[in-house]
């Protein structure tokens, strides 16, 4: 069966500090991965998505950055952080675009 | 470019009635999908149901149904004798031809004994 893991769950991280969320999906081959930022109490926002290794689609101009080293790893990643980069970041993977299976989530904070 | 929109922040229903959802997109692209997804206070995101936009009728699993008007550009979401663990946050989402899954601003469940 299909599992995704995203870690770690919880971090706290000082302004200007680097930043690294990775995610691995395991059991399917050529997913397509997301990466979605929640703030508190709000929807999600598509921050990247990628339909293969390599391919990655950026959806909001920022100081954030993803790849795709391998086919079932989607890593999520910052220069400096700011303290608008806080909140609930969450990794999914579907196939073919279709229901999409979330990761647990990351809760991040920028002090 | 593709839009979903999710016009109420919140609602209080009554433990046992029925409770639609409301959520419109936009979207120029032939072929989509729509979705909806459950997020109760731990985060994870949990679906529910999915609607294509060719499917002819309306999807349901349990008691969850979509009402799906293409003409109008709607996919509510109708939940039939809601109980108290329905109370979460609701998220329409669509997926366009490029694979591009978006959601909306969501709406906040509660149910009321």
């Amino acid at each position: 069966s299909q599992t995704i893991h995203q870690w770690p769950a919880t971090l706290v991280q000082p302004v200007g500090s680097p930043l690294s969320l990775e995610c691995t999906v395991e059991g399917t081959s050529n997913p397509n991965l997301y990466w979605y930022r929640q703030a508190a109490g709000r929807g999600l926002q598509l921050l990247f998505y990628s339909v293969g290794i390599g391919q990655i689609s950026s959806e909001v101009p920022q100081n954030l950055s993803a790849s795709r080293p391998q086919d079932r790893q989607f890593i999520l990643s910052s220069k400096k952080l700011l303290l608008s980069d806080s909140g609930f970041y969450l990794c999914a993977w579907s196939v073919g675009g279709n229901i999409q299976y979330f990761g647990a989530g990351t809760r991040l904070s920028v002090l | 470019a593709q839009k979903i929109t999710q016009t109420q922040p919140g609602m209080f229903v009554q433990e046992k009635e029925a409770v639609t959802l409301d959520c419109t997109y936009d979207t120029s692209d032939p072929s989509y999908g729509l979705f909806w997804y459950k997020q109760p206070s731990s985060g994870e995101m949990i679906f529910l149901i999915y609607q294509g936009s060719y499917d002819q009728q309306n999807a349901t699993e349990g008691r969850y149904s979509l009402n799906f008007q293409k003409a109008r550009k709607s996919a509510n979401l109708v939940i039939s004798a809601s109980q108290l663990g329905d109370s979460a946050m609701y998220f329409c989402a669509m997926r366009g031809e490029d694979d591009k899954i978006i959601f909306g601003k969501g709406t906040r469940l509660h149910i009321l004994p």
